[in-house]
């Protein structure tokens, strides 16, 4: 497709599961980007990635969180022991290396 | 660290009413500002941008105004219509590292235009 993908668009998991998060960028851009958005607020940076690597995981809370993009496109995020307070919107982004971030819908995940 | 603040909604305004969002933001460097827009169903947009000092970013008849001296970057549109409702973020980003555009946004304004 033309934009950025992500998928699922919802999920629902009891709390202490394990979760994973896909996102498919627009073709060719090399910069990715994780985004949480709670209820009520804007978006908190989470990671970004150039190419295969992760430049800045400063905003991923806990060890809990973690991102991989192995073959510098698709990325997934990973969720482990899922708590209730994890609940959220998780926004993908896109770019070419410097330039106007494009963002998908969003996967909406739910911990019960 | 870096913040926005913008004005909490909701708005709910009249077809062709002048619309004003507040944003003022705290950050330790010169950084670029932006407005992001959320329509219904669909994922965040940039509407526009400012760089630096004094620019002023335009689309859509949407405009804003980079003040340093405010530390302010207002979103306003002469007459807005009803295709307008949806939430707009204020945000802005400073240089870290080549490519690393890290947005810091604001909570949000929910727009809602009546006919």
């Amino acid at each position: 497709g033309a934009g950025v993908s992500q998928t699922p668009s919802n999920k629902v998991t009891e709390k202490g599961k394990y979760v994973e998060l896909r996102c498919d960028p627009i073709s060719g851009h090399t910069a990715l980007y994780w985004y949480r958005q709670s209820l009520g607020q804007g978006p908190e940076f989470l990671i970004y990635f150039q190419g295969t690597g992760a430049a800045d995981d400063s905003g991923l809370p806990n060890d809990r969180f973690f991102a991989v993009r192995p073959e510098g496109s698709v990325s997934t995020l990973k969720i482990q022991r899922t708590e209730r307070g994890d609940s959220a919107v998780y926004l993908c982004a896109s770019s070419l290396a410097h330039g106007e971030l494009f963002f998908g819908e969003g996967s909406r995940l739910t911990v019960l | 660290g870096d913040s926005v603040t913008q004005m909490e909604g909701p708005v709910t305004l009249s077809e062709e009413a002048f619309l004003t969002i507040n944003c003022t933001y705290t950050a330790t460097g010169y950084p670029s500002l932006f407005w992001y827009v959320q329509y219904p169903g669909e994922g965040l947009q940039l509407l526009l941008k400012a760089t630096k000092a004094d620019d002023k970013g335009s689309n859509k008849g949407f405009e804003a105004t980079y003040r340093k001296e405010t530390t302010s970057f207002h979103l306003e549109k002469g007459s807005v219509q009803v295709s307008d409702s949806a939430v707009y973020f204020c945000a802005l980003s400073e240089y870290r590292s080549f490519g690393n555009e890290k947005l810091t946004f604001g909570t949000g304004t929910r727009l809602t235009i009546i006919p």
